[in-house]
């Protein structure tokens, strides 16, 4: 059974600061990885799928890394600013389920002007 | 706009109900998943469907049923509900891009 972990739990810095949110998986047989950003109370909003042959993907200030072989994925966030305040949340699918997401708990992030 | 759009947006059943959650994706998205998201939690999967048959399901009782429709629109419906099932549901459909998630609705059981 597929676990994906998610450190920190939560996470607070001032305007300005870049930061790394981690995301950690058991099995590392994963069609790609999924970073997920929630507002409070809504729904999930993509920001970068890396798919398992990727080492990285970048979208504006944002930058995921994946290493399959260790379990691990790295979302990258420069230059924070208070509209980046929300949960992120990283998913993987497993190879032998299909499109079956698991999901870490989220790190909780407040940018403070 | 996400193209996924969930109904209702908010919804109140007392314990022992039954409830019909509705996800509508566009038009070509023959993959639809539900998943059920507690306070705190990450969103755990319910069950996928790909044209209109269930074609994966997680560790949910037999109480939580779909449907899934020709026009692309989906149904999550919960029979008996309990407490715990108090949750915000998710839909997601999936494009060549990825899944693209609905904005849920927020079930309260009482």
């Amino acid at each position: 059974k597929q676990e994906v972990t998610q450190i920190p739990a939560a996470l607070s810095v001032p305007e300005g600061e870049n930061l790394v949110l981690n995301c950690s998986f058991t099995d590392s047989a994963i069609y790609n990885l999924q970073w997920f950003r929630q507002d409070p109370g809504k729904g999930l909003t993509s920001l970068l799928l890396i798919q398992s042959s990727q080492r990285e993907q970048t979208s504006g200030r944002l930058n995921a890394s994946l290493d399959k072989s260790s379990g691990r994925s790295t979302l990258y966030i420069a230059a924070s600013q208070p509209g980046d305040s929300a949960t992120y949340l990283c998913a993987v699918p497993l190879m032998n389920t299909g499109n079956q997401f698991y999901f870490g708990t989220g790190t909780s992030l407040t940018v403070i002007p | 706009e996400t193209g996924v759009t969930q109904s209702p947006t908010h919804l109140i059943k007392t314990r022992g109900q039954q409830v019909t959650l509705r996800c509508s994706s566009q038009s070509g998205h023959n993959t639809v998943s539900w998943y059920q998201q507690a306070l705190g939690q990450g969103p755990q999967f319910i069950f996928q469907y790909y044209r209109e048959e269930e074609n994966g399901r997680g560790n949910f009782p037999p109480r939580f049923s779909g449907l899934q429709f020709p026009n692309y629109s989906s149904e999550l419906n919960v029979n008996a509900l309990e407490l715990d099932d108090s949750a915000l549901y998710l839909c997601a459909s999936k494009s060549n891009y990825g899944y693209t998630f609905g904005s849920g609705t927020r079930l309260t059981v009482v």
